[in-house]
């Protein structure tokens, strides 16, 4: 089965510190990859999404993700983190018509 | 665009009452509504993949006389916790696909917390 691995479980950083954090998935064929954020009290939103094309996904408000498909790999980063960045994040793989989440990153920015 | 909206927000029912959750594409068309479940701090898990207009499709382990789904439009989807018990506890949420761009990108409604007492 296919499976979405965070081991970042929780991240904290101070403001203008960079960021990556790490995603790894186990399906070898062709996949769509995603980072949602979750805002505390909101609901989830696109971060950015990889479908094929450049490895390299910009995403809103300052997120990247590069996928490196020999290491299965989809790290999400950000050179300078804002306080605001303060969120609950996942990655996500779609295949076979369903999205399957990672376990998530909580991620606390302290000014 | 793009808005999927839940309601309630947050319920509490008895144990052995049904609760009702509705999920709505505000403004666009999705014939493909996804349910998930969200414990604290922990990922979501997909329940069921909802169709419109056809029987849901439900996960390993996910009762489906237990939790009823129901796709009537391209605008509706609606889970039913059926006899609801404190052990399904939890943060439901929905995700649209927009019939025009395909379900792999999906939108997310603001959830529902259930708390079964």
């Amino acid at each position: 089965a296919q499976s979405v691995s965070q081991h970042n479980h929780h991240v904290i950083l101070s403001e203008a510190a960079s960021l990556e954090l790490g995603c790894n998935y186990s399906y070898g064929g062709t996949v769509n990859l995603f980072w949602y954020v979750q805002y505390p009290g909101q609901h989830l939103q696109l971060l950015l999404k990889y479908f094929s094309g450049d490895p390299l996904v910009k995403g809103i408000k300052g997120f990247e993700a590069e996928f490196i498909k020999s290491k299965f790999s989809f790290n999400l980063r950000k050179p300078s983190v804002q306080w605001s960045d303060t969120a609950e994040y996942f990655c996500a793989v779609y295949n076979t018509d369903k999205l399957i989440f990672g376990t998530g990153t909580r991620l606390q920015v302290f000014p | 665009g793009a808005v999927v909206s839940q309601h309630p927000s947050w319920v509490i029912c008895k144990s052995g009452t049904s609760v009702k959750i509705e999920c709505r594409s505000l403004d666009f068309q999705a014939t493909t509504m996804f349910w998930y479940r969200q414990f604290p701090k922990q990922s979501l898990m997909l329940m069921a993949t909802s169709n419109e207009g056809s029987k849901a499709t439900y996960e390993q382990g996910v009762e489906k006389d237990k939790f009823l789904i129901n796709h009537a439009s391209l605008t509706l989807s609606t889970l039913t916790v059926t006899s609801a018990h404190p052990e399904d506890s939890s943060f439901y949420i929905c995700s649209a696909g927009d019939w025009n761009i395909g379900t792999d990108t999906q939108y997310f409604g603001p959830g529902t917390r259930l708390t079964v007492l």
